[in-house]
């Protein structure tokens, strides 16, 4: 199985801040990285696709970038309603799919 | 307006048998390219993947768990359903059915849609 492992596993930050977040594969996946948002209570929510790609409907604050075994989710400015869990995916191997553990952002 | 929703029993006892519905509006599984996945998330904890089918009938499976899951789909009722045996408490997880709209190729098997889980918990 494809380990993914994401840092760091909770972050404080302000709003209006520049965030990112890590996740790295424990091979090459090359950009075959998703990115989902997870609010309290709620099912997650897809923000980045293929590493780079913003899911319709997403802020253009969000984005994503790495291929190969890196990979990084950054919000440029952050906004009260991006305090979340984000969690990263990777697609290339799907026997199985694979999630990271979680980072939890939360407000300074 | 495309959703998905989960149904089963909120508890079930240890080693029996659970049985999980997703119930989808909006699109159909028998379109090429569809596919409708099984993922779990304990409290407090990350996200699981347990199995997937497509619209050509395929199932993956979890290599963990697949001795455990059947997945199955009854394309005329918009329905999957995932069969789980012999639950133990550290089943106890929210579940979530999602769906994949591009999954003629597996790199693109990213989940754009999700229901809004149901929690099962195992106790006697």
């Amino acid at each position: 199985d494809i380990q993914m492992t994401q840092s760091p596993s909770s972050l404080s930050a302000s709003v209006g801040d520049r965030v990112t977040i890590t996740c790295r594969a424990s091979q090459s996946i090359s950009s075959y990285l998703n990115w989902y948002q997870q609010k309290p209570g709620k099912a997650p929510k897809l923000l980045i696709y293929a590493a780079s790609s913003l899911q319709s409907g997403v802020p253009s604050r969000f984005s994503g970038s790495g291929s190969g075994t890196d990979f990084t989710l950054t919000i440029s400015s952050l906004q009260p309603e991006d305090f979340a869990t984000y969690y990263c995916q990777q697609s290339y191997s799907t026997r199985p799919i694979t999630f990271g553990q979680g980072t939890r952002l939360e407000i300074k | 307006q495309v959703t998905l929703r989960e149904s089963g029993p909120a508890l079930v006892k240890p080693t029996q048998t659970l049985t999980l519905t997703c119930t989808f509006s909006g699109f159909s599984l028998s379109t090429s390219g569809m596919c409708v996945s099984w993922i779990r998330q304990p409290p407090g904890k990350a996200l699981e993947w347990l199995a997937l089918i497509d619209w050509d009938d395929d199932k993956y499976y979890s290599t963990s768990l697949k001795t455990r899951l059947t997945i199955s789909k009854d394309t005329s009722k918009n329905q999957v359903v995932l069969t789980m045996t012999n639950m133990d408490p550290v089943d106890t997880a929210t579940y979530y059915c999602a769906r994949i709209k591009d999954g003629y190729n597996s790199y693109n098997w990213y989940f754009d849609l999700w229901g809004r889980g149901t929690l099962v918990t195992v106790s006697s």
